[in-house]
């Protein structure tokens, strides 16, 4: 079963901590995403990678960077943690068309 | 950036009845739509990719259609029961690309028993 696995269904952070949310996809996509989700504002691109070392920023990069050191594997890093970065993050992949998403990671920052 | 838009916002139903809720999306530039189920501590689920004017397509008690020159699409279910309760998301590819998606803001469902 093809799968993006987020490694945290769940986390807490203290406001100034550094947190990294990684994303691992097994079928070989070219494509990754971040997204975050918050009600009432659907879901919407922080950074997504077409290719490995390769980052574009999306509709809201402030506040976050990525890392594709490998195909598979794509980091979503929050420098220094905030409290309005409290929401759903949501990881996808895929190579054209329709994406494959993660579960999930649910980060709260207090 | 395209401005796909979805309504209502969220909607409460009773077990047993049917429902749909709309996608809206610029009409210009059309290339393909999809839906998404999306339940709370799952992964959100392809269940639709809709392509041509007209389209009609199906699974099991959901089905969704589709106007590519007026810009909207329905997703129907008859029958609502508990487990699909969710939310729905449309998405829409980013012109002149066929890698990215841009979503609606969903429309949350809660079917109650």
């Amino acid at each position: 079963d093809v799968k993006v696995t987020q490694s945290s269904r769940y986390l807490v952070k203290r406001t100034g901590e550094k947190v990294f949310l990684e994303c691992v996809q097994d079928m070989d996509h070219e494509n990754m995403f971040w997204y975050r989700q918050d009600p009432g504002l659907g879901l919407r691109l922080i950074y997504f990678s077409y290719d490995v070392k390769m980052k574009e920023k999306g509709d809201i990069p402030e506040g976050y960077s990525v890392s594709r050191e490998k195909k598979e594997r794509f980091s979503l890093i929050l420098e220094s943690a905030s409290t309005n970065q409290t929401s759903m993050y949501l990881c996808a992949s895929n190579s054209g068309g329709g994406y494959t998403f993660g579960s999930g990671t649910r980060l709260t920052v207090v | 950036i395209l401005n796909v838009e979805q309504s209502p916002q969220s909607l409460h139903v009773q077990e047993g009845d049917s429902t749909n809720f709309t996608c809206s999306f610029p009409s210009s530039n059309f290339y393909a739509l999809h839906w998404y189920r999306w339940e709370t501590a799952k992964s959100p689920e392809a269940l639709f990719v809709m392509t041509l004017n007209g389209d009609e397509k199906k699974k099991g008690r959901i089905s969704a259609t589709l106007n590519t020159k007026e810009g909207y699409s329905y997703l129907y279910i008859k029958g609502s029961q508990p487990e699909d309760s969710a939310t729905y998301l449309c998405a829409f590819p980013i012109i002149g690309s066929a890698r990215q998606l841009t979503f609606g803001s969903g429309t949350q469902l809660t079917v109650l028993p």
